[in-house]
């Protein structure tokens, strides 16, 4: 199946903790999102990569960081992790940093 | 001012009714504007995109956009409680073409 997938499904753990979101597609293209969605449902961007590139990088805690070893990955890693960061995170892509984004299935992380 | 605002609803119309969902957001460059469904507990799903003023129309759903007006409108016809969703705005624009999102129309269907 093409698509863009994300792992793991859930996400459970205690506050301080460190853990680490991945993210494939295989549509081919070139530009890769993080976007979190809050318990109000609010979407937001994070961070958006153009080629492995970084080319938006929102108001995030550096706790916070992407990084994409080739185009079709875009993996999360989160440091100390503290209550206010559980929610659902989604990676997507698009074609390029015109076309609308393909959304994965969602994290649900979960800090306790 | 939100960047992308949109009325949180819920929006409750009955089966075989026109739903009519809005958006107004702020900046004027904006070229692109996109509406998504998501489904409880899914991720959100494009159903349409529309770059210039007037009506695009796809099936049951045709979206709409004043650009002067800055508004974007998604309207549903024939409504059905498979639609029941939460319809999400958003805008494409300014720097790095960053894409912006509403906070999202809760729509229920009642048969």
């Amino acid at each position: 199946d093409t698509a863009v997938s994300q792992t793991p499904k859930y996400l459970v753990t205690q506050m301080g903790n460190d853990k680490s979101i991945k993210c494939e597609q295989n549509l081919g293209h070139d530009t890769m999102y993080w976007y979190k969605q809050d318990s109000k449902k609010f979407l937001k961007i994070m961070f958006s990569y153009n080629n492995k590139e970084l080319i938006i990088n929102e108001t995030v805690p550096n706790r916070f960081s992407p990084k994409s070893p080739d185009k079709a990955h875009l993996n999360l890693h989160i440091n100390s992790l503290e209550l206010g960061d559980s929610a659902v995170y989604f990676c997507a892509s698009s074609q390029d940093n015109r076309d609308p984004p393909l959304f994965g299935p969602g994290t649900r992380l979960t800090v306790l | 001012q939100k960047e992308v605002e949109q009325n949180s609803g819920p929006l409750s119309v009955p089966e075989g009714a026109i739903a009519s969902l809005n958006c107004t957001y702020s900046d004027r460059g904006s070229q692109s504007f996109f509406w998504y469904r998501q489904y409880s507990g899914k991720s959100p799903e494009l159903i349409m995109s529309i770059y210039s003023n007037g009506d695009k129309e796809d099936g049951r759903f045709t979206a709409q956009l004043n650009k002067a007006s800055q508004y974007v409108s998604l309207l549903i016809r024939d409504s059905q409680p498979s639609d029941s969703a939460t319809y999400l705005c958003a805008v494409r624009g300014g720097g790095y073409n960053k894409l912006i999102f509403g906070a999202g129309t809760r729509l229920a269907v009642h048969p």
